[in-house]
C-alpha cells in the first residue's frame, strides 16, 4: 500500500526554469492538497482540490499552479522558478474531514 | 482567519521525564478540528489526533496524552516518561468546520529532544 507517493524527492533548480511535482494518491481519496515548509516554520497551504477537475488557492499560492483531471493525481507546476521558492513540498490526501495523509516530501532548492 | 500559536521553539528533556508542548489556536468557526503531527528526523509527517470542538474529553493513548480546552483556546499534547525515538518535531494544526477538508492551519513546530 503505497499511500502518497511524491517524487522527486530532491530536486535543484536554476533561477526562472519550470518544473513539475508529482503526487499521486491510491487509497481513493477526493481530497488532495499541497503545503510547502520553509526551515524552522510551519507547512503552509498552497493549493487543494476537493476533487478531480476542482482546484483551489490556499494560503500561498502565487507562483504555482495546480491541475486535477484524475481522483489519482495533483501535479503541482513551478513556472518560473525563484529562490523564494526553495522549501520542502508536501502533497497530502484525506477522504472527506478524515486526517490528511501526506506524502514524503520533495526537497526544491532553486539557485 | 486562523491562527495557530506554539510558543515552545526547543524543548529538551532528558530520558524518562515527562513533558508537555503547548499549543493555542485562534479561529471564528464554532465548529472546528484540531490535529496533532509528529515529524521525525527521517522528515515524514504522522498523524496522531484529531479532536473536534465538540468534544473536550481528554484522551490518552499509551504514554500520550491530549488537554483540549476550549475556554482558554488550547489544545496541549503530554508525553509521560519520554524516550529518545519520542525526539522530532510536533506540530499542532488547525481545520475549519470542514474538519480540514479545505486545508490545515499550522504552528511553527516545537522540536522536541529527548537526551539518553
Amino acid at each position: 500500500n503505497a499511500g502518497v507517493t511524491q517524487t522527486p524527492k530532491f530536486r535543484i533548480l536554476k533561477i526562472g526554469q519550470s518544473m513539475t511535482l508529482q503526487c499521486a494518491q491510491d487509497m481513493n481519496h477526493n481530497y488532495m492538497y499541497w503545503y510547502r515548509q520553509d526551515p524552522g516554520m510551519g507547512l503552509k497551504l498552497i493549493y487543494y482540490s476537493v476533487g478531480a477537475g476542482i482546484t483551489d488557492k490556499g494560503e500561498v499560492p502565487n507562483g504555482y499552479n495546480v491541475s486535477r483531471s484524475t481522483t489519482e493525481d495533483f501535479p503541482l507546476r513551478l513556472e518560473l522558478a525563484a529562490p523564494s521558492q526553495t522549501s520542502v513540498y508536501f502533497c497530502a490526501s484525506s477522504y472527506g474531514s478524515q486526517p490528511q495523509h501526506f506524502g514524503d516530501g520533495t526537497r526544491l532548492s532553486i539557485l | 482567519a486562523q491562527k495557530v500559536t506554539q510558543a515552545q521553539t526547543e524543548i529538551s528533556v532528558v530520558e524518562k521525564e515527562d513533558v508537555t508542548l503547548d499549543c493555542v489556536y485562534e479561529t471564528r468557526d464554532t465548529t472546528y478540528y484540531l490535529f496533532w503531527y509528529k515529524q521525525p528526523p527521517s522528515g515524514e509527517l504522522v498523524f496522531l489526533i484529531r479532536r473536534n470542538s465538540f468534544d473536550e474529553q481528554n484522551e490518552i493513548s499509551g504514554r500520550y496524552s491530549w488537554n483540549f480546552q476550549k475556554s482558554t483556546s488550547s489544545f496541549n499534547f503530554t508525553i509521560t516518561a519520554s524516550q529518545v525515538v519520542d525526539s522530532a518535531v510536533y506540530f499542532c494544526a488547525l481545520g475549519g468546520t470542514g474538519g480540514g477538508a479545505d486545508g490545515l492551519t499550522f504552528g511553527k513546530g516545537t522540536h522536541l529532544i529527548i537526551q539518553p
